[in-house]
């Protein structure tokens, strides 16, 4: 059973607009979530996390928002670039359930067109 | 700072073949990990370490071994590879695991097909 969910494969959107990407988890142990981009034929670079102790952090063009009780975190990136073409996985961990690491969604391929 | 490198970047394996992927790191991470990345599966944990001498497995370990004698080396090795092992292999480390934040610097990756 999937504990991370991105249901949106593939996102097109235009230069200069909000992208949003949408996340679920099921398992309500996940305490902490985490972003990575990915680049073709490199591998995934981490871009923003969040602790479920907050419900929103920032950086820069990036916002990861937490709805806990919806089990839900999306990330919105303002205003979209070009070079934010990529696919972005959304994970999540149990940070006091053991090393056994990240589960991550199945990724969603942002496009920005010009 | 290299950070996580992993060869060959591209690897073609006959079905019965034994190889190994090499990761090696030099952030000095406890941490290392080995994902898998298949067409709509997204990142699978294959196997990981906390440590020199530690290894466990995780979501899709079989037909893979791993060791981890140094800090700085997590290689995987193939046994008998299989078409369904053809993938986008990742190595990451980290300098902590599950417990507490976890930001996981990953390499290039390892492309693999098995014919």
């Amino acid at each position: 059973d999937q504990q991370v969910k991105q249901n949106s494969p593939s996102l097109s959107v235009q230069e200069g607009r909000i992208s949003i990407l949408n996340c679920d988890y099921t398992n309500s142990m996940f305490d902490y979530f985490l972003w990575y981009k990915k680049y073709p034929a490199e591998g995934p670079t981490f871009l923003i996390s969040i602790s479920s102790i907050k419900d929103k952090n920032e950086d820069g063009r990036f916002t990861v928002f937490l709805n806990k009780s919806a089990k839900h975190l999306s990330l919105h990136i303002v205003p979209s670039q070009p070079g934010d073409s990529a696919v972005y996985f959304c994970a999540a961990i149990n940070s006091g359930g053991g090393a056994d690491g990240l589960t991550f969604g199945k990724g969603t391929h942002l496009i920005i067109q010009p | 700072n290299a950070g996580v490198t992993q060869t060959p970047k591209f690897q073609v394996l006959k079905t019965g073949q034994s190889m190994t992927l090499q990761c090696a790191q030099d952030m000095n991470h406890e941490y290392m990990s080995w994902y898998r990345q298949d067409p709509g599966m997204g990142l699978r944990l294959i196997h990981y370490s906390v440590g020199a001498g530690i290894t466990d497995q995780g979501e899709v370990p079989n037909g893979y071994n791993v060791s981890r004698s140094t800090t700085e080396d997590f290689p995987l090795r193939l046994l008998s590879a299989a078409p369904s092992q053809t993938s986008v292999y990742f190595c990451a480390s980290s300098y902590s695991g599950g417990w507490g934040a976890n930001v996981l610097t990953f390499g290039a990756g390892s492309r693999l097909t098995v014919l």
